[in-house]
């Protein structure tokens, strides 16, 4: 079973350009969150899909950011613009919708590099 | 607000050594607990996960712990490998929010 799989693995743009994460979940998932790691920081929530609707977004930033995940299975993160602090590492997740247990699998991370 | 520590920040130990991670979180209502491993430059890779209903976890050498009144969980590795090098992460689930709040990890580093 193919895991988490995240595009591009490195983005290194200018301030004031735009970047598109994308995040291929794991077949089945119907549940799908965005995280992201600043330098020095612990990894922070940003917002978390079921199938095509946002569930929670209360950890995005600012409206510079936006998620989508139109018929339920990839999605992707638009910022634009792009700003420095917008620098570090995106993680997506997913996981299924079990009775119990929400077991969270992460992707490989995308790095952002804002200069 | 939840908030995770984990101490010691980084950790180096002789091949062989058994060792404990620490984890602390500031409310003890949570739905489960998540220890992950993440090597440099590589995703999350999910260890062990507890239920708010359990005590502890095990997964060949690894055996996570958790006292939700104390708001404290463990992580203990038994015979340490230079192949369990790697920063070890803690996160916790609260009822009703799918988000996990993390920690900022403990780097770990077995000596050969």
């Amino acid at each position: 079973e193919a895991g988490v799989t995240q595009f591009p693995s490195h983005s290194v743009i200018e301030k004031g350009q735009t970047v598109t994460l994308r995040c291929d979940p794991i077949s089945g998932h119907d549940n799908l969150y965005w995280y992201r790691r600043v330098m020095g920081k612990e990894i922070k929530f940003l917002l978390h899909f079921v199938k095509e609707s946002k569930q929670d977004e209360s950890g995005m930033p600012n409206n510079r950011f936006l998620a989508e995940r139109t018929g339920g299975t990839y999605s992707t993160l638009k910022v634009q613009p792009a700003e420095l602090e917008d620098s570090g590492v995106y993680f997506c997740a997913s996981s299924q919708d079990l009775v119990a247990v929400y077991e969270q699998y992460f992707g490989p991370g995308t790095r952002l590099t804002v200069t | 607000k939840q908030e995770v520590t984990q101490i010691p920040a980084a950790l180096s130990v002789p091949e062989g050594e058994n060792l404990v991670l620490n984890c602390s979180f500031t409310d003890s209502a949570i739905y489960n607990l998540q220890w992950f491993r993440q090597d440099p430059g590589k995703g999350l890779t999910s260890l062990l996960l507890i239920q708010s209903s359990q005590r502890e976890q095990t997964s060949g050498r690894l055996n996570a712990s958790l006292d939700k009144s104390s708001g404290r969980s463990t992580l203990y590795i038994a015979a340490s490998q230079p192949g369990d090098s790697a920063t070890y992460l803690c996160a916790v689930e609260e009822p009703g929010s799918y988000q996990l709040t993390f920690g900022k990890g403990t780097k770990l580093s077995v000596i050969p």
